[in-house]
């Protein structure tokens, strides 16, 4: 089934460590994203990526990292895990940049740091 | 700064018809987005307006005033499975995509 694939779909985390959140994709989409979602707020754009081989911060860079070595993969890294990392992560698609396309959602991935 | 307006909750009867609104204050407007997000699932796409006006999708309809920063969904014929949060998301000038806070939205039978 095409779509979107994060990895894993829950996780509990001890502060301190490194973790890295996967995102598959399936779709050949150019833009890829990564967003997290905490109760109150919007939602909030950490990294992305326009096109393979580039990528830019987004509103909440801080503690994290992200590659896009080929179109497909767009993982996220945490090198050091801290409590306000604890959140939903939203790993998300789409045709091309410039947000004037529709986002295409993972599943989402669920990060308690403890 | 920029800033998303949108109820935080609402309540509605199965049947009825209900509006949601979203008002903005953006550096600039290259459209906005509404969002469907059921609890504990991914969003998914609803609508996108670019221009004023109110365009028609089944059961749901967006709205869009450009000029008042000013939208709303429109939801008929609420059904139960429409229980779910309601994500308005604004494009600013620098195609930047700026999220509201969502609005839930109870149907009570």
């Amino acid at each position: 089934i095409a779509g979107i694939t994060q990895a894993p779909t829950s996780q509990i985390l001890a502060a301190g460590r490194r973790m890295t959140l996967r995102c598959t994709q399936d779709m050949r989409h150019n833009a890829m994203y990564w967003y997290r979602q905490d109760l109150g707020l919007g939602l909030r754009l950490i990294h992305y990526s326009n096109t393979a081989g580039t990528t830019g911060k987004g509103e909440v860079p801080d503690g994290y990292s992200v590659s896009r070595a080929n179109t497909d993969d767009f993982p996220l890294t945490l090198a050091s895990a801290v409590p306000s990392q604890t959140s939903v992560y939203f790993c998300a698609t789409a045709v091309g940049g410039l947000n004037t396309g529709e986002l295409f959602f993972g599943e989402g991935s669920r990060l308690t740091v403890l | 700064g920029q800033n998303i307006d949108q109820p935080t909750e609402m309540t509605a009867t199965e049947g009825a018809i209900v509006q949601i609104n979203c008002t903005y204050q953006t550096s600039g407007f290259n459209g906005l987005f509404w969002y469907q997000q059921h609890a504990g699932e991914a969003p998914t796409f609803l609508s996108y307006n670019v221009l004023d006006g109110l365009e028609e999708k089944g059961r749901f309809s967006s709205f869009l005033s450009r000029s008042k920063g000013y939208s709303y969904l429109l939801l008929k014929e609420l059904q139960m499975k429409d229980s779910a949060s309601y994500l308005c998301a604004v494009v600013d000038s620098n195609y930047q995509l700026i999220w509201g806070a969502g609005t839930k939205l109870i149907i009570k039978p």
